[in-house]
């Protein structure tokens, strides 16, 4: 089955300063790479998605890039805030039988610091 | 509109007894998932239905665990003969489409 790896575990950023966030995956039939934004305390939120037929998507300081030949993704945040401070997961599935069976990486603690 | 709801958001319960929690999902939305997160950890999927029909339980950890849809709407999942293990945070998410997930607030178990 699906496995994700999720690097790095913890990332200390200065307010301004852009954070990039590393995930693999193992199962090259995945096609569909969300990025879950989880406040203390809070649910999991969808930040950004991609799918497997594009490379790069941008949303305003958030982009997530996609190497399928190397089967990694990565979450760029830029001009880093505060409030982006928060745990970053990412997940990989293949959307095969018509659902969405996430997988998920262990997470990253993001501390952006004033 | 509501987002999805989870009941109770948490659980107490001593080792050996039934729980069963509740999700309800955002109206229309006709796929459910259910979740288990551990403390520091990603959600684990555990199981999906497509309306009423629970097609994927290859999460659900062992056979004290079950879920049910009965009417495509409402889910609950039940967790017999509860063990210390089995404290988590438990989610549920539902859809529309097939890929954005919306996640509920969780119900946090403890078993003593």
């Amino acid at each position: 089955g699906e496995n994700v790896e999720q690097h790095p575990s913890t990332l200390s950023v200065q307010e301004g300063d852009s954070a990039v966030i590393k995930c693999t995956y193992s199962d090259s039939a995945s096609n569909y790479f969300p990025w879950y934004k989880q406040e203390l305390g809070k649910r999991p939120q969808l930040i950004i998605d991609i799918r497997s037929n594009v490379g790069e998507k941008k949303d305003q300081r958030i982009a997530v890039t996609l190497n399928k030949t190397a089967k990694h993704f990565s979450l760029h945040i830029t001009e880093t805030q505060p409030e982006d401070s928060a745990v970053y997961f990412c997940a990989a599935s293949s959307l095969s039988g018509g659902y969405n069976k996430l997988i998920f990486g262990a997470g990253t603690r993001l501390a952006v610091h004033p | 509109g509501a987002g999805v709801s989870q009941s109770p958001r948490y659980k107490v319960t001593k080792r050996g007894q039934d729980v069963a929690l509740r999700c309800d999902p955002i109206s229309g939305h006709v796929s459910l998932y259910w979740y288990r997160q551990a403390l520091g950890q990603g959600p684990e999927f555990l199981t999906y239905f497509n309306y009423e029909a629970q097609q994927d339980k290859s999460g659900l950890p062992n056979d004290r665990f079950s879920a049910e849809r009965p009417e495509g709407s409402i889910s609950t999942l039940t967790i017999q003969r509860t063990e210390q293990r089995d404290s988590a945070m438990y989610r549920c998410a539902s859809t529309h489409t097939e890929e954005t997930q919306y996640f509920g607030p969780g119900t946090r178990l403890l078993v003593l």
